[in-house]
């Protein structure tokens, strides 16, 4: 099945700065990439998500990558602000057989004002 | 409003006591999915459903079982839990897929097994 790695575990960033989350996936048939926000004690809520026949997506401050050669693909936050504090996840749809989604273990965004 | 609805929010039980959880969505959609969250260990999926009557399992199934009756509907039953399976548990459901559409979570339900 289909294996999913994200790093880092914890980033902890300057507000107004950059912030950037990398994942990498296994099964190279994997054709769809959504990121989940997750504020604490709230559930996840999709922030931008990625389809593999385009290599980059941007919707305002928030911009997702991949690279399909290298299996891997990243969230780029920029101007980070303190509301940007959560949990982010990756994740892989890989179809075929198995209609389920395999997720990252999640990096935690800290906002240092 | 659409939404997806999990019941109970919290519950505390002991070892071998069978339990639901309740997971209803009111969006006529046709794919949901349980997931468990577990700190370090991310969101891992129990089980989903393409559609009515139609279940398989995901990444960690075992403890676990689902129906779904009723479009609406998808149960998660505990027939006999044990302390790991203490857990804080998502629903979801899209319209048709994890591919194909926004996935909408319930608020999730905590569950300890003493």
């Amino acid at each position: 099945g289909e294996n999913v790695e994200q790093h880092p575990s914890t980033l902890s960033v300057q507000e107004g700065d950059s912030a950037v989350i990398k994942c990498t996936y296994s099964d190279s048939a994997s054709n769809y990439f959504p990121w989940y926000k997750q504020e604490l004690g709230k559930r996840p809520q999709l922030i931008i998500d990625i389809r593999s026949n385009v290599g980059e997506k941007k919707d305002q401050r928030i911009a997702v990558t991949l690279n399909k050669t290298a299996k891997h693909f990243s969230l780029h936050i920029t101007e980070t602000q303190p509301e940007d504090s959560a949990v982010y996840f990756c994740a892989a749809f890989s179809g075929g057989g198995a209609d389920g989604l395999t997720f990252g273990k999640g990096t935690h965004l800290i906002i240092q004002p | 409003e659409a939404q997806v609805t999990q019941n109970p929010r919290y519950l505390i039980t002991v070892t071998g006591k069978k339990l639901t959880v309740t997971c209803s969505q009111n969006m006529n959609h046709e794919y949901m999915s349980w997931y468990r969250q577990d700190p370090g260990l991310g969101l891992r999926q129990i089980y989903y459903s393409m559609n009515v009557e139609v279940t398989d399992k995901g990444d960690v199934p075992e403890g676990y079982k689902v129906s779904r009756k009723e479009k609406r509907n998808f149960p998660l039953i505990l027939e006999s839990p044990s302390p790991n399976q203490t857990s804080l548990y998502f629903c979801a459901s899209t319209i048709s897929g994890p591919f194909t559409d926004t996935q909408y979570f319930g608020p999730g339900t905590r569950l300890t097994v003493l």
